[in-house]
């Protein structure tokens, strides 16, 4: 069974904090991605990766950045975490029209 | 003019009745054409997939495809309290895998 992992479901941060997102697939999959998602928004594409240490700017990178030094992990990091990045952040991977995404790490920057 | 077009919603249906949730899109390349529903705090997971037009039925869900039209739809038959979720359609151009365009999604409520 397909399965994407996210390193926490609930984060509570200070602004300011460098923050470490962790995604980690079992499929083998060469395609990961990191979204957020806000109310009224839907999914946003921050940055996705088509291989090890391979990146590709989304559509809103600012205040980002992201790291991939093994096929299965897909890091995000926040380098100085802002009121405004509060949201729900997902990860996915993918093969050819198949995405699949980990069960979200809801982000709360105070 | 956003490439997917998705009424949010919210969408309230009493069980047992036919669902139809639709997507307009404005960029003809697209070939790929996904249905997702999400659980509220949960992660998108993938229901249907299709190819190019037609229709496509798995179980009480069919998706169905009109690229004459840019118009995508699910529809769900005898809808049951657990079908309330989001449902968020997706489109790619190419089956690389590596770019999606997303709905904002409807949230829909069956209530019993």
């Amino acid at each position: 069974d397909v399965k994407v992992t996210q390193s926490s479901r609930y984060l509570v941060k200070r602004t300011g904090e460098k923050v470490f997102l962790e995604c980690v697939q079992d499929m083998d999959h060469e395609n990961m991605f990191w979204y957020r998602q806000d109310p009224g928004l839907g999914l946003r594409l921050i940055y996705f990766s088509y291989d090890v240490k391979m990146k590709e700017k989304g559509d809103i990178p600012e205040g980002y950045s992201v790291s991939r030094e093994k096929k299965e992990r897909f890091s995000l990091i926040l380098e100085s975490a802002s009121t405004n990045q509060t949201s729900m952040y997902l990860c996915a991977s993918s093969f050819r029209e198949s995405q699949y995404f980990g069960p979200g790490t809801r982000l709360t920057v105070l | 003019q956003k490439e997917v077009e998705q009424d949010p919603g919210p969408l309230s249906v009493p069980e047992g009745a036919i669902v139809s949730l639709n997507c307009t899109y404005s960029n003809s390349a697209f070939q790929y054409f996904m249905w997702y529903r999400q659980y509220s705090r949960k992660g998108p997971e993938l229901l249907m997939y299709t190819y190019s037009s037609g229709n496509k039925e798995d179980g009480r869900f069919t998706a169905q495809v009109d690229k004459s039209s840019k118009y995508i739809s699910l529809f769900i038959r005898d809808s049951q309290p657990s079908d309330s979720a989001t449902y968020l359609c997706a489109m790619s151009r190419a089956n690389t895998g590596n770019q999606f365009y997303f709905g904002t999604g409807t949230s829909l409520t069956v209530i019993p």
